[in-house]
């Protein structure tokens, strides 16, 4: 079956940097690769996604990357802001015409002031 | 409803004992999926409804658990004869075939 892996597990910045968090899948199958943030407590909620026919999405100050031939992907955070800290996952899904996610394990972004 | 609904949020039971947690999914969509999110984790794939029926059952850990959705609506995750090793935050999520899954608040499970 799938298997994601995220890197790093945690992310220091400060405002106004940017942040890359890195995923990479096994299942060559995978086709739909969604980005979810989750505060403290929280429901994940989805920020972006990406389907396989593409390989960049942009939304504003946040953007993904696709490498099908390498199975990487990858989020980028430009202009950092402290209410962007929060923990981001990754995950992929396995084609079938649902959504089966298989999530990473998560990357615990903070953004000091 | 405007969002999905999870009853209840908090649930506190013994070592041995039954256990059932609510998911109402957003009016009108047809997949529901449940997971479960351990501390410092991401979540992990449970089973999947299209409907009535479990189209995909592959990640209940063991017989202890099952799930309904018998009327292709609010689904019921059902853990019997509980471990310690069943705490966990239980995620439902609904979407449109194909479509975003949206996540509930979760149902927090501590078992002492």
């Amino acid at each position: 079956g799938e298997n994601v892996e995220q890197h790093p597990s945690t992310l220091s910045v400060q405002e106004g940097d940017s942040a890359v968090i890195k995923c990479t899948y096994s299942d060559s199958a995978s086709n739909y690769f969604p980005w979810y943030k989750q505060e403290l407590g929280k429901r994940p909620q989805l920020i972006i996604d990406i389907r396989s026919n593409v390989g960049e999405k942009k939304d504003q100050r946040i953007a993904v990357t696709l490498n099908k031939t390498a199975k990487h992907f990858s989020l980028h955070i430009t202009e950092t802001q402290p209410e962007d800290s929060a923990v981001y996952f990754c995950a992929a899904a396995s084609s079938g015409g649902y959504n089966k996610l298989i999530f990473g394990a998560g990357t615990r972004l903070a953004v000091h002031p | 409803g405007a969002g999905v609904s999870q009853t209840p949020s908090n649930k506190v039971t013994e070592k041995g004992k039954y256990v059932e947690l609510r998911c109402d999914p957003i009016s009108g969509h047809t997949a529901l999926y449940w997971y479960r999110q351990s501390l410092g984790q991401g979540p992990e794939f449970l089973i999947y409804f299209q409907g009535t029926g479990a189209a995909d059952d592959s990640g209940l850990p063991n017989d202890r658990f099952f799930a309904v959705r018998p009327e292709g609506s609010v689904s019921t995750l059902k853990i019997q004869r509980t471990e310690r090793g069943d705490s966990a935050v239980y995620l439902c999520a609904s979407s449109l075939m194909g479509g975003e899954l949206f996540f509930g608040e979760g149902s927090r499970l501590t078992v002492l």
